[in-house]
């Protein structure tokens, strides 16, 4: 079965260092996301993207993020600046189709971000 | 804002009996609502889903109910089994589907 995947598993960077968590969608999907969890919290929505512009973004999503499709397969988040509060783990998500059309999301398993 | 949800952070239930999860949401333009189940150091895995056109869904042992008067719907598990052992997220969309909210999530610990 088609797999949302997600690298690397594990990142530790230092503060104020920029990052880039990947994640290749399933190939035939058209809706990306990106979802945060932080330990012991609920998962949150980050930024939807679809037709390579964002869809809608929550107010974590400011401008120390940002998405890109820099090719036909992979869909990467980027952070920069990173502080201490930026460690979570980050999940990628991809979905068939979107607007109007109830299909669920399937989630990679996840990058864990360590700030440090 | 908290607009889906789960207010039994955990639940344990003997194998083979029913395990009820809840979840309540706040707004009525959802219209798309989805149970996912979580492993340690795994992403979520879509488990059962429903629209806001039904009231009731079944997959095998695993049954979604939508009560859209009370904005709440709830995943029963029967019979349960010691490989139910997760975390349950509900969550939901409006038909934009362009943002799924999630609740916190109910730990079941299914008993041998």
């Amino acid at each position: 079965e088609p797999e949302v995947t997600q690298t690397p598993s594990h990142q530790v960077t230092q503060m104020g260092q920029e990052v880039i968590l990947r994640c290749v969608p399933i190939s035939n999907h058209l809706y990306f996301y990106w979802y945060r969890q932080i330990l012991g919290q609920k998962v949150e929505f980050l930024v939807s993207f679809y037709n390579n512009e964002i869809s809608e973004k929550s107010e974590i999503f400011d401008d120390q993020f940002s998405v890109e499709r820099p090719d036909g397969s992979n869909f990467t988040l980027k952070i920069r600046s990173t502080k201490l509060e930026d460690s979570a783990m980050y999940f990628c998500a991809s979905r068939l189709q979107g607007a109007g059309v109830n299909q669920p999301q399937h989630f990679g398993d996840g990058t864990r971000l360590s700030i440090l | 804002d908290q607009q889906v949800k789960q207010n039994s952070p955990s639940l344990s239930v003997q194998e083979g009996r029913i395990s009820i999860l809840n979840c309540d949401y706040t707004n009525s333009m959802f219209d798309y609502f989805l149970w996912y189940k979580k492993y340690p150091a795994e992403g979520p895995t879509f488990l059962i889903s429903i629209s806001s056109i039904k009231d009731k869904n079944e997959d095998g042992r695993f049954t979604v109910f939508l009560n859209k008067s009370a904005k709440h719907l709830s995943l029963h598990i029967v019979p349960s089994q010691p490989g139910d052992s997760a975390v349950y997220f509900c969550a939901a969309s409006s038909n934009t589907g362009n943002q799924f909210y999630f609740g916190t999530g109910t730990s079941l610990t299914v008993i041998p």
